[in-house]
């Protein structure tokens, strides 16, 4: 069973500083999603990541998925008080039936003013 | 553009009770799942269904039934709710794919058993 882990737990920073979250995993991933989740709300997909090596970007924030696609890392450029959600990442075992989606236990981020 | 819509938005049960959580998708896809979120845990997937009349269990269904007689809906039935029932409950939906096809999440169950 592929396990998701995510680090660190929590993070509080002050506007303007940068911040990276990781995601890994012992097996390796097929492909992995991204979600913030604010309060209230279900998680929205930031993005999807699917090729070894790969690096994307969404504005301030940088997406990179590991040579070896066993992990992950999430960076925040300056970040702002609307970056503040739950990170979630998540992807299904490459060795299991489609459809058995697993999530990390999240990155709670707090970005104050 | 409704997307996913799930009701009730809360829910207070007593031990025993029984109740359905209902889940609609207006995007026609084929793929829907229900997880729960705990503290700590992030989310966990509970039954899926890759399309009307298949369903399969993930990794937390006991205490749990679904099914899905048609595209657009998938409740969610606790037959006996217990107190660890106690959660948040998402419904999500999906086009088929490998993984990569993004998951649209309703706004969630809140639900309380006493």
């Amino acid at each position: 069973t592929q396990l998701l882990e995510q680090s660190p737990q929590f993070l509080s920073i002050q506007e303007g500083e940068n911040l990276t979250v990781y995601c890994n995993s012992s097996s390796v991933f097929s492909s992995l999603q991204w979600y913030r989740q604010e309060p209230g709300e279900g998680p929205v997909l930031l993005v999807t990541v699917v090729t070894g090596g790969e690096v994307k970007k969404l504005k301030r924030l940088t997406f990179q998925f590991g040579d070896a696609r066993k992990d992950s890392s999430l960076h925040i450029t300056a970040a702002q008080p609307g970056d503040t959600g739950l990170y979630l990442c998540a992807s299904q075992p490459t060795t299991d039936s489609w459809g058995k989606f697993q999530f990390g236990a999240g990155t709670q981020v707090v970005v104050t003013p | 553009n409704a997307g996913v819509t799930q009701t009730p938005e809360f829910q207070v049960l007593k031990t025993g009770q029984s109740m359905t959580l209902q889940c609609a998708q207006d995007m026609n896809h084929e793929y829907m799942s229900w997880y729960r979120q705990d503290p700590g845990m992030g989310l966990r997937l509970i039954h899926y269904s890759v399309g009307a009349g298949i369903t399969d269990q993930g990794e937390v269904p006991n205490g749990y039934n679904v099914s899905r007689s048609t595209t657009e809906d998938f409740p969610l039935r606790l037959l006996s709710a217990a107190p660890s029932q106690t959660s948040v409950y998402f419904c999500a939906s999906s086009r088929q794919g490998q993984g990569n096809q993004p998951q649209h999440f309703g706004d969630g169950t809140r639900l309380s058993i006493l």
